[in-house]
This record gives structure tokens, C-alpha cells and sequence, in this order.
């Protein structure tokens, strides 16, 4: 049972277009939400975490958007740059605590310049 | 700091074999997890330690075992290794039970077993 469903599986945007990146989960105990980013020969980082009990979440030219009714999250880049292109993981954990994280299946993103 | 250290980065095993996948950080960390990932299908967590002595499955955790005898080190042993363990495994560690801190990663083992 997959937990957590992202999609698109992958993304081909113009620099300084926008990115978006979606997320689904089923489990309504998760209540910790991270984007983890992947360079290629790399390990996946975090890139920007959201809780339930805020709607959206900015830093830089990242923002999660979270719908709790919904059961849904997304990851929008604003002003992509070809710097971002790599795989983003979103992922979801819950009893309070960032173990035993729960990640989509990923998704390819290349900004093309 | 070195972070988490994960060795060999590569490394081909004929179907039978064993090999043990070795992990390292020097954050101080409580937690250490293995995950795999395939292509196409996410990051599945194989084995996770709360501390030193302390291990539990995850997700995927036939064909595989683990042991923490100290807080640096969380070596992951495959026993007869099988053509469907070809991947790339990832190890990674985190503070203990707070969510502002991320899970740290090392840059992966690549497996392959033919």
C-alpha cells in the first residue's frame, strides 16, 4: 500500500517558469511533511518541511502548500533556474517525530535554460 | 565534519554472496536508518536504530540484518545476496523525536549482484 502518491513522475519546466510538484497521503496521522532533494551520485537533502497546523510554507523561492481536508501538499519553485533540476521526494511521518519517514515515489525535474 | 560516511560507494556481488555495507556519522546522532531505493519507486526503509543496542525492521527487511553496538556506526549485512537487492542503499541519521531536524544522509552504495 503506497502511503504517500506523487506525481508527476517527471517535469520539464523553462527557466523562470514555475514548478509543481503534488502530493497525496491516506494515513491521517502523519503530521510532519518534508521535501527531500536529490543531485544525481548524491543522498537526498531536506529541502523545506511543513506541519498541519500551517497552510503554506516559504523559504526562498520554495513554498509547500498544504490542504488537510484534502489530504494533499505541494512543492511550487518559484523562478526555476537549471541549478534545480534533480529528483524531490516528498515524504510524511507522524507521532511526532521525523523517523520512520514514509517518501512518494519521486520526481524528476529539469529546468531547461 | 564528515557527516554520514557510507562505504564501499560501489561494489558488484555474485548471487550467494555476503557483504556487509558499512555506515558512519560523527553528528552524535540517535537515530540511524537504511533505506534502498529503486528506480522509479522511492526510498523504502529496510532497518532503523533508536541507540546503541537498539535496532527494528522497516518496511523491507528480509534479506537483510543490522547491528548498533555503537552510536557512530549502523553497518547493514546482506546474506546470500540476490539479483533483487540490486540497488542503491542509503544510510542516514537524525537527532532523536524532533522534527525540526532533518535526517541526514550519505551519498549511497551502489549494489549490484549478478
Amino acid at each position: 500500500q503506497q502511503q504517500v502518491k506523487q506525481s508527476p513522475q517527471s517535469l520539464i519546466v523553462q527557466k523562470g517558469g514555475i514548478s509543481i510538484i503534488n502530493c497525496a497521503y491516506e494515513n491521517t496521522a502523519f503530521d510532519y511533511f518534508p521535501w527531500y532533494q536529490q543531485f544525481p551520485g548524491k543522498g537526498p537533502a531536506l529541502l523545506i518541511a511543513i506541519r498541519p497546523d500551517v497552510s503554506e510554507k516559504k523559504e526562498g523561492r520554495f513554498t509547500i502548500s498544504f490542504n488537510k481536508s484534502a489530504k494533499q501538499f505541494s512543492l511550487h519553485i518559484m523562478d526555476s533556474q537549471p541549478g534545480d533540476s534533480a529528483t524531490y521526494f516528498c515524504a510524511a511521518s507522524s507521532g511526532g517525530s521525523n523517523y520512520k519517514l514514509t517518501f512518494g515515489k519521486g520526481t524528476l525535474l529539469t529546468v531547461n535554460p | 565534519n564528515a557527516g554520514v560516511t557510507q562505504t564501499p560507494k560501489f561494489r558488484i556481488l555474485k548471487i550467494g554472496q555476503s557483504m556487509t555495507l558499512q555506515c558512519a556519522q560523527d553528528m552524535n546522532h540517535n537515530y540511524m536508518y537504511w533505506y534502498r531505493q529503486d528506480p522509479g519507486m522511492g526510498l523504502k526503509l529496510i532497518y532503523y536504530s533508536v541507540g546503541a543496542g537498539i535496532t527494528d525492521k522497516g518496511e523491507v527487511p528480509n534479506g537483510y540484518n543490522v547491528s548498533r553496538s555503537t552510536t557512530e556506526d549502523f553497518p547493514l549485512r546482506l546474506e546470500l545476496a540476490a539479483p533483487s537487492q540490486t540497488s542503491v542503499y542509503f544510510c542516514a541519521s537524525s537527532f532523536l523525536d524532533s522534527r525540526n531536524q532533518p535526517q541526514h544522509f550519505g551519498d549511497g552504495t551502489r549494489l549490484s549482484i549478478l
